[in-house]
């Protein structure tokens, strides 16, 4: 079992430009959860799924930002345009059941200069 | 207030120390996780539970559902055991969210 895959692990861009980062859940894994983690507010869920379709937004920051997930095994969240305090780490999970173990990739640590 | 408090925020102990970090709550719930974050960054999920007690190795959590109360044990620490713990609960209110802790950071000196 490969986990779940996350890129790029390190992005450094200029404020203004589009960002995408991905993800891969597990092999047969209904739900995937995209969280943000910053020094200042811990981890906080952004957007989740279940059978590729999207559940709750709630925690999406503002309209910047946006997430898909076309097929079972890819998902992706782009921030167009791209700020300094969208600065942090962004962590996919993927998981059988909906409060079951989540299982997480190893993150995208994201700089915006 | 946090839905999800921990304690301590910070905590160092000497190896072979027993440790124990507490996790309260003020929502009804389904289920409680606690996760590990080395600081390389990567986060594990180490137990999941909803009443009474799992032990895995060295690893002990228990959680008090009158109480709403939580702790993670750990026995015999080594300094392997360095990283941030965080606790986490789904709601039994929306099952499909974890609602987070601000986490724990152990450091166990040799």
């Amino acid at each position: 079992d490969a986990g779940v895959i996350q890129s790029p692990r390190h992005e450094v861009t200029e404020m203004g430009q589009e960002v995408t980062l991905r993800c891969k859940p597990i092999s047969g894994h209904d739900y995937l959860f995209w969280y943000r983690q910053t020094m200042m507010r811990g981890l906080e869920l952004l957007i989740y799924f279940n059978n590729n379709v999207p559940i709750d937004d709630s925690g999406m920051p503002e309209d910047r930002f946006s997430a898909k997930m076309p097929n079972a095994s890819f998902s992706t969240l782009k921030i167009q345009p791209s700020e300094p305090r969208d600065s942090a780490v962004y962590f996919c999970a993927s998981s059988l059941a909906p409060s079951g173990p989540q299982h997480f990739g190893d993150g995208t640590r994201l700089s915006i200069l | 207030k946090n839905e999800v408090e921990q304690s301590p925020q910070n905590l160092t102990a000497q190896e072979g120390e027993f440790i124990t970090i507490n996790c309260s709550y003020s929502v009804g719930i389904s289920a409680l996780h606690w996760l590990q974050q080395h600081p390389g960054g990567g986060i594990v999920s180490l137990f999941m539970l909803s009443s009474g007690k799992k032990k895995h190795g060295r690893l002990i959590a228990t959680i008090n559902i009158q109480e709403k109360h939580s702790s993670l044990h750990i026995t015999a620490s080594h300094p392997r055991d360095s990283a941030v713990y965080i606790c986490a609960v789904s709601s039994r209110y929306n099952t499909d969210k974890l609602i987070f802790g601000t986490g724990t950071r152990l450091q166990v000196f040799p």
